[in-house]
């Protein structure tokens, strides 16, 4: 199985700022790594796939970097919206999600 | 418009059985490969099962390998879950998702709403 480790686990940010979130995969992968944004009572809703792609409707704010094992995901100028649980998947062989970061009003 | 609508779960006994539905509406049911995830109170999203167009390929987690079986009637646009020799750690959100093909990427869009199940004495 591949293991999907994310970090940090939480972290505090203000509205505008600039947000970092990491990804790294047991194994290489290639660009199978999708980013949901997850909030309570409400379907988790994808973010990036394929590494890079921006889903559409996405705002651009959300970008996705990274092939093999590390990937990042950073959010531009933090929006109240933002605020969420966020979860990386690996699709490359079935399917697994890293532990998820929530993101918290500082 | 593209939905996903989960139902049948609710509270079970230890050792007791549950059968999930998800109803989908708004694209051609047939051609699209299908998911199960759960979440777990205070924990993370979690893969449970897949099942392939024509139910050709299924897979499952190791955890639920033997308890857990995935299934669909496209003729219903509907896709299952039966979950057999419930455990408290069973309980969670069920949730069912389509997945998206591209060049490169697979990934599940979109989701349901989600369905409770509970399973306690």
């Amino acid at each position: 199985d591949i293991q999907m480790t994310q970090s940090p686990s939480s972290l505090s940010a203000s509205v505008g700022d600039n947000v970092t979130i990491t990804c790294r995969a047991s194994q290489s992968i290639s660009t199978y790594l999708n980013w949901y944004q997850y909030k309570a009572g409400k379907a988790p809703k994808v973010l990036i796939y394929a590494a890079s792609s921006l889903q559409s409707g996405v705002p651009s704010r959300f970008s996705g970097s990274g092939s093999g094992t590390d990937f990042t995901l950073t959010i531009s100028s933090l929006q109240p919206e933002d605020f969420a649980t966020y979860y990386c998947q690996q699709s490359f062989r079935t399917f697994s999600f890293g532990g998820g970061t929530k993101v918290e009003i500082k | 418009e593209v939905q996903l609508v989960e139902s049948g779960g609710g509270l079970v006994q230890p050792g007791g059985s549950l059968r999930l539905s998800c109803a989908a509406s708004g694209f051609s049911f047939t051609s699209y490969e299908m998911n199960w995830v759960r979440q777990a109170p205070g924990k993370g999203l979690e893969w449970v099962s897949y099942i392939s167009s024509t139910t050709n390929t299924i897979y499952y987690a190791d955890s639920m390998k033997g308890r857990f079986t995935i299934s669909r009637d496209n003729a219903k646009n509907s896709l299952y879950l039966q979950m057999n020799s419930l455990r408290a750690e069973d309980t969670a959100i069920y949730y069912c998702a389509r997945l998206r093909l591209t060049r490169g990427g697979r990934w599940f869009d979109p989701w349901g709403q989600g369905t409770l199940v509970i399973v306690s004495s």
